[in-house]
């Protein structure tokens, strides 16, 4: 076990709707990155905050945003949803704001589009 | 574009031989090189990283071997056991500076541990 929750653990929904993802990180955590693990695209990163501040940006669709809280959660919103969004959507969260800190990932949410 | 290349897809090792993992990277910013291993419905784990000022990194059964100049770095698995069975990912990072990015990920190798 990581330290890292995820929930949703599974998602269904249909083309054109709205989701939300959330992440908890590890305890002292101040990093959380999002990542989409798909059959065609593997492992791609999303999109990186820390300490509530958006760090950098990876291939996110615009469609897509996150935001971290005061308390350090964060949560992936996903709209307008498309069939090729369905994928496994991994939160991880590291010590420091350099990704030289290790990650640690959460169990994902698998999100199905229909 | 891909910038991390992993191979092979797939991996059939008898237990106790050595499993390898190759990747070969594109950017010459990357400065960070972990290894992730993820089990069916679980997310990856950091097994072993090195950063390109070492050659190679020993933990255990797990080594990285890391060539700059060829900017390639492998994976061996030492005394391959049934519970290695796994996907492994190679990563990258460093490319844009203080490494804020997010890791790079090859596209996965899957490992099967013939007991």
């Amino acid at each position: 076990d990581s330290g890292v929750t995820q929930t949703p653990k599974h998602l269904i929904t249909a083309t054109g709707q709205r989701v939300t993802l959330r992440c908890s990180p590890r305890s002292g955590d101040l990093s959380v990155y999002w990542y989409q693990q798909s059959l065609d695209q593997g492992l791609q990163f999303l999109i990186h905050y820390y300490n509530g501040e958006e760090r950098a940006k990876g291939n996110i669709l615009e469609r897509f945003s996150a935001q971290q809280f005061p308390d350090l959660h964060s949560e992936l919103n996903l709209s307008s949803l498309e069939l090729g969004d369905s994928a496994l959507y991994f939160c991880a969260s590291s010590l420091g704001g350099s990704s030289y800190n290790e990650q640690f990932f959460g169990p994902g949410t698998r999100l199905t589009v229909l | 574009q891909q910038q991390v290349k992993q191979s092979p897809q797939s991996l059939i090792v008898q237990k106790g031989g050595i499993s390898i993992i190759n990747c070969a990277y594109e950017n010459t910013a990357f400065d960070y090189f972990p290894w992730y291993q993820q089990f069916p419905g679980k997310g990856p784990a950091l097994l072993i990283a090195i950063r390109p000022d070492v050659s190679e990194k020993k933990e255990g059964r797990f080594t990285i071997s890391f060539n700059k100049s060829a900017k390639q770095f492998s994976l061996h698995i030492m005394d391959s056991q049934p519970g290695d069975s796994a996907t492994y990912f190679c990563a990258a990072n460093g490319a844009k500076g203080g490494g804020a990015d997010g890791l790079t990920f090859g596209k996965g190798t899957h490992l099967i541990i013939q007991p």
